[in-house]
């Protein structure tokens, strides 16, 4: 069946630096992927998604490339702040219309 | 309002008792979606209702869970003789067909401790 890896956090970065969460799948045919995010004490929300091949989606500086020859939708950010503490889950909506996602990623910002 | 709601927003129960949890979504959206939420383990699919098609129990962990939608709307995740791995946050979401976007528009959770 269809699954999604991302990397194991907490990921701790201070102000300013560069994200990289990785994200894979494994999926039969051409699944939708998302990036959906949970910030401290508050329910779960898209940030971007991308719907085909060779597609970016980006919000709030966030950017994340559907790459199907390496069934990677990884997420990153030029410059993180402190209010991007949150964690960060990874998912995929396949044929069967079933979403699924990874573990989740917990962020850590530090002034 | 125009989010999805969930109820009992926290629940406490002793070990072998029913619950029942209540999920009402976004009006008009097709498909409805039970997830449960555990320290560490993400979020784990249990259930996913589209239209009127057969529900797609693929991700309940025992035949104590069990979920219904009625009129497609409301949803019932139904939880019998629970027991203290039971405890988690349950997590409801409904989203638009593919075509429209596709994503999930999450509930607030249901929090459930099993005594």
């Amino acid at each position: 069946g269809n699954s999604v890896t991302q990397m194991e956090g907490p990921v701790t970065l201070s102000e300013e630096a560069f994200l990289t969460i990785n994200c894979t799948y494994t999926a039969t045919g051409y699944p939708s992927l998302f990036w959906y995010v949970q910030y401290p004490g508050e329910g779960l929300q898209l940030l971007l998604k991308a719907t085909k091949a060779d597609d970016k989606g980006s919000n709030k500086g966030f950017e994340a490339t559907y790459r199907k020859e390496t069934t990677s939708f990884h997420l990153e950010k030029g410059s993180v702040q402190v209010s991007d503490s949150a964690v960060y889950f990874c998912a995929l909506r396949g044929r069967d219309d079933k979403i699924i996602f990874g573990k989740g990623t917990r962020l850590h910002i530090l002034p | 309002g125009a989010g999805v709601s969930q109820s009992p927003s926290n629940k406490v129960t002793e070990k072998g008792k029913d619950v029942e949890l209540r999920c009402d979504p976004i009006s008009g959206h097709t498909a409805l979606y039970w997830y449960r939420q555990s320290l560490g383990q993400g979020l784990e699919f249990l259930i996913y209702f589209q239209g009127n098609s057969a529900p797609d129990k693929s991700g309940l962990p025992s035949d104590r869970f069990s979920a219904e939608r009625t009129g497609g709307s409301v949803s019932t995740l139904t939880i019998q003789r629970t027991q203290q791995e039971d405890s988690a946050v349950y997590l409801c979401a409904s989203s638009l067909n593919r075509e429209v976007g596709g994503e999930l528009f999450f509930g607030e959770g249901s929090r459930l401790t099993v005594l």
